[in-house]
């Protein structure tokens, strides 16, 4: 049991270019979400999915595009990279009911030059 | 919308001393409140978490937090310290009839000292 993770661990781009961040989990859950995570800032939400095929912006979605065509992948796409998307990208997991906790992945360390 | 404050970025405690990380919230209706630990290039684990009931709520590694609505606070404790707790802390709150935003907090790191 894996639990939540997420390709790859450390990506460098530069400005302009494009990559694709994969988050797997396998513990069945409906729920899934990608955060980043900026020095004193915590963490904040880019987009999350309530379920297969379906997606919804978070706090922070512009610059991202997400899918959800499998239950247990949530992807997350920066189509044209900036020095301001240089962050840790966390995804996370949750069965419902709400009052549950979120699980996370490890995280993806991505530097934007 | 909901949100956390985490009024210290950082919190010193020498190892067997009781350590209190702290954490008030914002919120239009009733809260889910959360703590989670981060240790160094590891994602989120979860601590513990209020939901209703009992407002003093214990968790994983001998922590508890104590949910006081008047205050609107959730701060974290722990009786005696370990150098082990030494950690990155963060405090979440989810509005329940707000479904999927859950807020954290800019985190509060814990260094404890032998």
């Amino acid at each position: 049991n894996a639990g939540v993770t997420q390709t790859p661990k450390f990506r460098v781009l530069k400005t302009g270019q494009s990559m694709t961040l994969l988050c797997a989990q396998d513990m069945n859950h409906e729920y899934m979400y990608w955060y980043r995570q900026d020095p004193g800032m915590g963490l904040r939400l880019i987009h999350y999915s309530v379920g297969e095929g379906t997606t919804a912006k978070g706090e922070v979605p512009d610059g991202y595009n997400v899918s959800r065509l499998k239950k247990q992948n949530f992807l997350l796409g920066l189509e044209s990279a900036a020095p301001s998307q240089t962050s840790v990208y966390f995804c996370a997991s949750m069965g419902p009911p709400f009052r549950n906790e979120q699980f996370f992945g490890p995280g993806t360390r991505l530097t934007v030059l | 919308a909901q949100s956390v404050a985490q009024p210290e970025d950082q919190v010193n405690v020498a190892e067997g001393n009781p350590l209190t990380v702290k954490c008030t919230y914002s919120v239009s209706g009733n809260p889910y409140l959360f703590w989670y630990v981060q240790y160094p290039n590891r994602g989120l684990q979860f601590l513990l978490k209020y939901i209703t009931g009992d407002n003093l709520v214990k968790g994983s590694y001998g922590f508890e937090a104590e949910f006081n609505k008047s205050q609107t606070s959730f701060h974290l404790k722990k009786p005696s310290a370990l150098v082990s707790d030494s950690a990155l802390y963060f405090c979440a709150v989810r509005d329940m009839g707000r479904d999927n935003d859950m807020r954290f907090g800019a985190g509060t790191r814990l260094t404890v000292k032998p």
